[in-house]
């Protein structure tokens, strides 16, 4: 069984700084995929960033960074240099990669940010 | 061009009745998704159809039924609506392999009444 574990439920962060939102995971899979979304007010479903279990390095995109912390169980996602437009719900998220687990992106309860001028 | 187009966006209807909402993706993903997401923003998946045959079918009740003419649709039939079945409802759709992010349609926001 997986568990996705988002312990904030809402953050408010000061533009131009940057937040980190907690993502911790559980899973017996030992390949696995792990995922950030972001959920606007307008509530479609953007995807940002991917880490494979078994890559080395921290993925990043633009702003986006995921500290991955596989000892631990963690995923962090950083946002670098906040804007008002980063304002949304941002869901962690994790698909395993063996038979039983497959295709099921399961997701955690989210946390809410909104950036303060 | 919409890569996850569902119809329609809103659904309001009264309890009892039975509503579909569509999906159909046009980025050649062989898998295709419905999820629910709850009035606390939880999103918990409930179908999977893998080239029309389907995959997953978590707990969910037998009312909700899935419909995956071609690869490129995924059809969601309700019947017997409740009041508990108010939520959003969004579509996805995948690659195999697992690099890569589900692209989520812009849901449909069904309300029964």
């Amino acid at each position: 069984a997986q568990k996705i574990t988002q312990t904030q439920p809402g953050m408010f962060v000061q533009e131009k700084e940057a937040v980190t939102l907690d993502c911790t995971y559980d899973t017996s899979d030992q390949s696995y995929g792990l995922f950030w979304y972001k959920q606007p007010s307008s509530g479609e479903m953007i995807f940002l960033i991917y880490q494979g279990s078994y890559d080395e390095q921290n993925a990043t995109e633009g702003r986006y960074s995921l500290n991955f912390q596989k000892a631990r169980k963690s995923a962090n996602l950083v946002i670098s240099a906040s804007q008002l437009g980063d304002s949304a719900m941002y869901f962690c998220a994790m698909r395993g990669l063996t038979t039983d687990s497959w295709g099921k992106l399961q997701f955690g309860a989210g946390t809410q940010v909104v950036v303060t001028p | 061009d919409t890569a996850v187009s569902q119809t329609p966006k809103y659904l309001v209807t009264q309890m009892g009745n039975d509503k579909s909402i569509k999906c159909e993706q046009n980025l050649g993903h062989d898998t295709m998704y419905w999820y629910k997401q709850d009035s606390k923003k939880f999103l918990k998946i409930m179908f999977s159809y893998n080239n029309k045959e389907l995959i997953i079918n978590e707990t969910v009740p037998n009312r909700f039924s899935p419909k995956s003419p071609d690869k490129a649709h995924l059809n969601l039939h309700i019947n017997s609506l409740e009041l508990g079945d108010s939520a959003v409802y969004f579509c996805a759709s995948g690659a195999d392999g697992g690099t890569h992010g589900y692209t989520f349609g812009s849901g449909t926001r069904l309300t029964v009444v």
